[in-house]
């Protein structure tokens, strides 16, 4: 049994650019949340997806978005780059509510440069 | 407390020691508090999921225990190994909030 996959592992991107990173879950999870993690912080939420709907969303600018397929993918987009992106992504999946034991991927570390 | 404070930030324990952590969280509007451990080039795994004042749960050598009322909860260790270094993350879901809110966590590292 798969556990959360999360694609590419590392990605350097110059400001102002556009990033996707992509997520799938565990099987049988239908719902996955996508974290921020800055160096020296906990992991900070930045949505959450169920049935293909955004469900929940934290404190982050428009210029986050995402999506979820049919299959329960994900992806995270981020337009605009700025310096200040540079962080490590992290995906978690989970059944029905949210408020269940969340499975995580091994992140996507993103620089910004 | 509106934020998910830990504590410590770090610890260095010996191989045998015991040792507990502190997570403090909003005590108001509360849902859940989970427990996760994040060792070194792997994904966070989950310890524990609470959801109700007084539940105490137990995983081997690793508890933990809620107080949702005063907005605490304590993770212990029993005779650390050295398997057991990492950093452990708490999050809860509180303060009438479905969003979870993780603190920094606390960095275990237990030496042979």
């Amino acid at each position: 049994d798969a556990g959360v996959t999360q694609s590419p592992t590392h990605l350097i991107k110059t400001r102002g650019q556009q990033v996707t990173l992509r997520c799938s879950p565990k099987s049988g999870h239908d719902t996955v949340s996508w974290y921020q993690q800055a160096l020296g912080q906990g992991p900070q939420f930045i949505f959450q997806y169920y049935e293909e709907e955004e469900r929940q969303r934290g404190n982050f600018p428009d210029r986050f978005s995402g999506h979820q397929f049919p299959n329960y993918s994900s992806e995270l987009n981020v337009n605009a780059l700025l310096l200040g992106d540079s962080a490590l992504y992290l995906c978690a999946s989970s059944l029905g509510s949210g408020l269940g034991e969340q499975y995580f991927g091994p992140g996507t570390r993103l620089t910004v440069t | 407390i509106l934020n998910v404070e830990q504590s410590p930030q770090s610890l260095h324990v010996q191989e045998g020691d015991s040792t507990n952590f502190t997570c403090s969280f909003p005590s108001s509007n509360f849902y859940a508090l989970h427990w996760y451990r994040w060792e070194t080039a792997k994904s966070p795994e989950a310890l524990f999921v609470m959801t109700l004042n007084g539940d105490e749960k137990k995983k081997g050598r690793i508890s933990a225990t809620l107080n949702t009322k005063e907005g605490y909860s304590y993770l212990y260790i029993k005779g650390s190994q050295p398997e057991d270094s990492a950093t452990y993350l708490c999050a809860s879901w509180a303060g009438g909030s479905y969003i979870p809110t993780f603190g920094r966590g606390t960095s275990l590292i237990v030496h042979p």
